[in-house]
């Protein structure tokens, strides 16, 4: 069964550092894997789509990994802004199967 | 742009009543799921549907229903509300094409008094 981990749940960091936030799978044979953020009480907006023929994909400040092989993303967010602070999650499709699954999300929080 | 509309951003319910959920998206998608998420858990899925009258149970079905009798429309059914239902109810859609993205609303607070 997949599983999706993402390691730390918190993490606070001063405005304007680089910062890389993590994801791991179990099982390698997937569709994609997709980064989400979360403001507080709000529903999830997507940030970034890779497919699993992708190593990475690039929005603005933001630059997602995928190793397909390890089981591992990482979501490098550039020149951290106070705007940045919220849940950030990730979730794969698994190969034949129409499914989401989620990790629990790291809640980052950028210090003015 | 993508819509995915739920109908409402907060609800509080009595235990014991029935309680309708409704979602809308309206880019034709084929795929739509209904997830609820609470603290320390994460978002568990309670339900998918990958087209009209078609549905799977997810990881936690127990107390719900589910209802697409419309491909735009996802309804998430609590046949009589617990207080251990009181959560953040999240309703999603995505293409049947496998290489494309979910796209969420912007969720349900219920509250079960």
């Amino acid at each position: 069964k997949q599983e999706v981990t993402q390691i730390p749940a918190a993490l606070s960091v001063p405005e304007g550092e680089n910062l890389v936030l993590n994801c791991s799978f179990t099982d390698s044979a997937i569709y994609n894997l997709q980064w989400f953020r979360q403001d507080p009480g709000k529903g999830l907006t997507s940030l970034l789509l890779i497919q699993s023929s992708q190593r990475e994909q690039t929005s603005g400040r933001l630059n997602a990994s995928l190793d397909k092989s390890s089981g591992r993303s990482t979501l490098y967010i550039a020149a951290s802004q106070p705007g940045d602070s919220a849940t950030y999650l990730c979730a794969v499709r698994p190969r034949g199967d129409d499914k989401i699954i989620f990790g629990k999300g790291t809640r980052l929080h950028i210090l003015p | 742009d993508v819509k995915v509309t739920q109908s409402s951003r907060y609800l509080v319910k009595r235990t014991g009543e029935k309680v309708f959920l409704e979602c809308v998206q309206d880019m034709d998608h084929e795929n739509m799921f209904w997830y609820r998420q609470d603290p320390g858990l994460g978002l568990r899925l309670i339900y998918f549907s990958y087209d009209v009258k078609m549905k799977e149970k997810g990881d936690i079905p127990e107390g719900y229903s589910v209802s697409r009798e419309k491909k735009e429309r996802f309804s998430l059914i609590l046949e009589s509300a617990s207080t251990n239902q009181t959560s953040m109810y999240l309703c999603a859609s995505s293409s049947g094409r496998v290489n494309t993205e979910a796209f969420f609303g912007q969720g349900t607070r219920l509250t079960v008094v």
